[in-house]
């Protein structure tokens, strides 16, 4: 079957790097995505990896290895407004997203 | 309006009452999908469209509707509701499906109790 994994929480203290991982089972694959979702709000797109290695916006950044199934988001410089559930997805070979369930992120001052 | 616009934000319905919930982009996006976000779940796919005039199931089809007269709307409805079905209902748009970099937009959500 297909599935995502991810923690379902995870603390971190303002100012520092966290690294959220993802793990992936899919039908094929066609990429993997990283959506930000803040409490009551709409999924916003952070990244999308097809290729292996390190993809670099900012602050965040992305990883991928296809041979291990495995991808993270990095956050480097947190601030309290990174406070929000980070969502892992893959794409299978009928091109369909396959959620992982969020991250529940909690920054601390 | 700019995205995609979802109406009701929020409703309370009796259990076995039809509702339909709307959604309306502006940007021309070619696909359009329902899903269903559920605490500890990811993501749920209940229907597609990849462009006006069609439509697909996705993982959780059963006891949903949806239609696509035209490129912007693509409503979703619930013909008689029940309390499982209450969740909150993102609609979402894409320009090209059936790539891998498709990018989705989401509206703001839709938050249903059914009881």
């Amino acid at each position: 079957g297909q599935n995502i994994d991810q923690p379902t929480e995870m603390t971190a203290t303002e100012g520092a790097i966290v690294q959220i991982n993802c793990t992936y089972q899919t039908s094929g694959f066609n990429g993997l995505f990283w959506y930000q979702q803040h409490a009551g709000e709409a999924p916003t797109f952070l990244s999308y990896n097809v290729l292996d290695g390190l993809e670099e916006k900012g602050r965040f950044s992305s990883f991928l290895s296809r041979s291990k199934g495995y991808s993270y988001l990095l956050l480097k410089e947190l601030q309290m407004k990174d406070s929000a559930s980070y969502l892992c997805a893959g794409v299978d070979s009928n091109y369909q997203l396959i959620w992982g369930a969020g991250t529940k992120l909690i920054i601390k001052p | 309006i700019a995205g995609i616009t979802q109406a009701p934000t929020s409703q309370i319905l009796a259990a076995g009452r039809r509702m339909t919930l709307r959604c309306t982009q502006d940007m021309r996006h070619n696909a359009m999908y329902w899903y269903r976000q559920d605490l500890g779940l990811g993501l749920r796919l209940i229907h597609y469209s990849n462009t006006a005039g069609t439509t697909g199931k996705g993982e959780v089809p059963d006891g949903y509707s949806v239609s696509r007269a035209n490129t912007d709307d693509f409503p979703l409805t619930l013909a008689s509701a029940v309390p499982s079905q209450t969740s909150v209902y993102f609609c979402a748009s894409s320009k090209t499906p059936g790539v891998g970099a498709n990018v989705l937009t989401f509206g703001a959500g839709s938050r249903l109790t059914v009881l």
